[in-house]
């Protein structure tokens, strides 16, 4: 079993709308949960850090962490183009990458 | 928040010649470093882990003869790709991480053109 499964999209959102990434991982022990974004050909860049269950905003960005189900989800209110990148989910001290969610938000 | 500084952002080097690649954190103290390496539209490869002091994990089918890792100090880690080749030619990338529930803080990246 994969530590994280991510829908690997391509994820296509009208511009507005929201966008919802969700990831699952398989280490019950994770303590802390990171949202990375990576435009293309740049390099990753962190956007959000969860170490609770519920929820954590920031800006038009929403975290939600359920370590019960082993669940972490990234909400982009008001997506906007500038918003299209691959996104990566990180539990804990996970230094290994899957391909992501590509999101991509159309005008 | 923290910066990690990686030089050079790009690089051409000749075939054969060997390239190295410095990464700096310069606001914290990273207790470990890593590089990955990422080809056109695939996801990001882990090539090795580093320790302030101490030798190199490098992953499953990564050179560590050919990708030499030196991570002398809290704050500098760098990578040198020895004999290169065309086929080397990628974006290397490195990170780094403090203690514990840290996140991991890239470098921009250095982008290599072996000819």
């Amino acid at each position: 079993q994969k530590e994280v499964e991510q829908n690997s999209g391509p994820l296509s959102v009208p511009e507005g709308a929201i966008a919802s990434l969700n990831c699952t991982y398989s280490d019950r022990g994770s303590q802390s949960f990171f949202w990375y974004r990576q435009y293309s050909g740049k390099s990753p860049e962190l956007i959000m850090s969860i170490y609770s269950n519920g929820d954590k905003e920031d800006g038009r960005f929403t975290a939600q962490l359920n370590k019960a189900s082993q669940y972490v989800s990234l909400l982009i209110r008001d997506s906007q183009p500038s918003d299209s990148a691959t996104y990566l989910c990180a539990p804990g001290q996970n230094f290994v990458f899957g391909p992501g969610t590509r999101l991509s938000v159309l005008p | 928040g923290a910066v990690v500084s990686q030089h050079p952002s790009w690089v051409i080097c000749k075939s054969g010649t060997s390239v190295k690649i410095e990464c700096r954190s310069l606001d914290f103290q990273a207790t470990t470093m890593f590089w990955y390496r990422q080809f056109p539209k695939q996801s990001l490869m882990l090539m090795a882990t580093s320790n302030e002091g101490s030798k190199a994990t490098y992953e499953q089918g990564v050179e560590k003869d050919k990708f030499l890792i030196n991570h002398a100090s809290l704050t500098l880690s760098t990578l040198t790709v020895t004999s290169a080749h065309p086929e080397d030619s990628s974006f290397y990338i490195c990170s780094a991480s403090g203690t514990g529930r840290s996140p991991l803080h890239f470098g921009n990246g250095t982008r290599l053109t072996v000819t």
